[in-house]
């Protein structure tokens, strides 16, 4: 069974607007880890941000928020005042803490347009 | 930058030879984990190494290894390459495997063509 479920492919969105980037995931294990991954064409993996199952408020880095709604296991990225530089395939991933590997949804390709 | 290198960047090899990628960890970090990106795909665990034993592995079969050194640098060895272990392989370590917000910092990658 899949569990990171990104269910957008793609997103074109205008420069300066907010994007929300959708990740639901699926787990039995009480503690887990979220993260968010940036992967510009140049292959690297940029960690973005972390949410912890049992943190009590949204994590927050900059420009990029987590909206944690843990009764929906759903994980969405907010990137406000968006820049051409986000242009880039965005990850979701989960790691629970029974367990030491990362899985990784398929990703959404964002496009910043001028 | 994240102070993971991977080499080499690039490589091309052919059906059957057999390909060694390696891996420099950020500093102080012990543990390091392996991934295969297949195109247009996420990133699939292959393995994990913590103080140089194997701790970990993804669905991925024997011909796949890898070894850890005792100053945490690391390679990923691949046997009998097959078309489709053509992919994007990242390396990505992490301070310690023992705690809860255990962030994983990844190198660039290095994309292997086999033909």
């Amino acid at each position: 069974a899949q569990k990171i479920t990104q269910t957008q492919p793609g997103m074109f969105v205008q420069e300066k607007e907010a994007v929300t980037l959708d990740c639901t995931y699926d787990t039995s294990d009480p503690s887990y880890g979220l993260f968010w991954y940036k992967q510009p064409s140049s292959g690297e993996m940029i960690f973005l941000i972390y949410q912890g199952s049992y943190d009590q408020q949204n994590a927050t880095e900059g420009r990029y928020s987590l909206n944690f709604q843990k009764a929906r296991k759903s994980a969405n990225l907010v990137i406000s005042a968006s820049q051409l530089g986000d242009s880039a395939m965005y990850f979701c991933a989960m790691r629970e803490n029974r367990d030491d590997k990362i899985i990784f949804g398929k990703g959404t390709r964002l496009h910043i347009l001028p | 930058e994240t102070g993971v290198t991977q080499s080499p960047t690039h490589l091309i090899k052919t059906r059957g030879q057999q390909v060694t990628l390696r891996c420099s960890s950020q500093s102080g970090h012990n543990t390091v984990s392996w991934y295969q990106q297949a195109l247009g795909q996420g990133p699939q665990f292959i393995f994990q190494y913590y103080r140089e034993e194997e701790n970990g592995r993804g669905n991925f079969p024997p011909r796949f290894s890898g070894l850890q050194f005792p100053n945490y640098s690391s390679e990923l060895n691949v046997n009998a390459l097959e078309l489709d272990d053509s992919a994007l392989y990242l390396c990505a370590s992490s301070l310690d495997r023992e705690r809860v917000k255990n962030i994983q910092y990844f190198g660039a990658g290095t994309r292997l063509s086999v033909l």
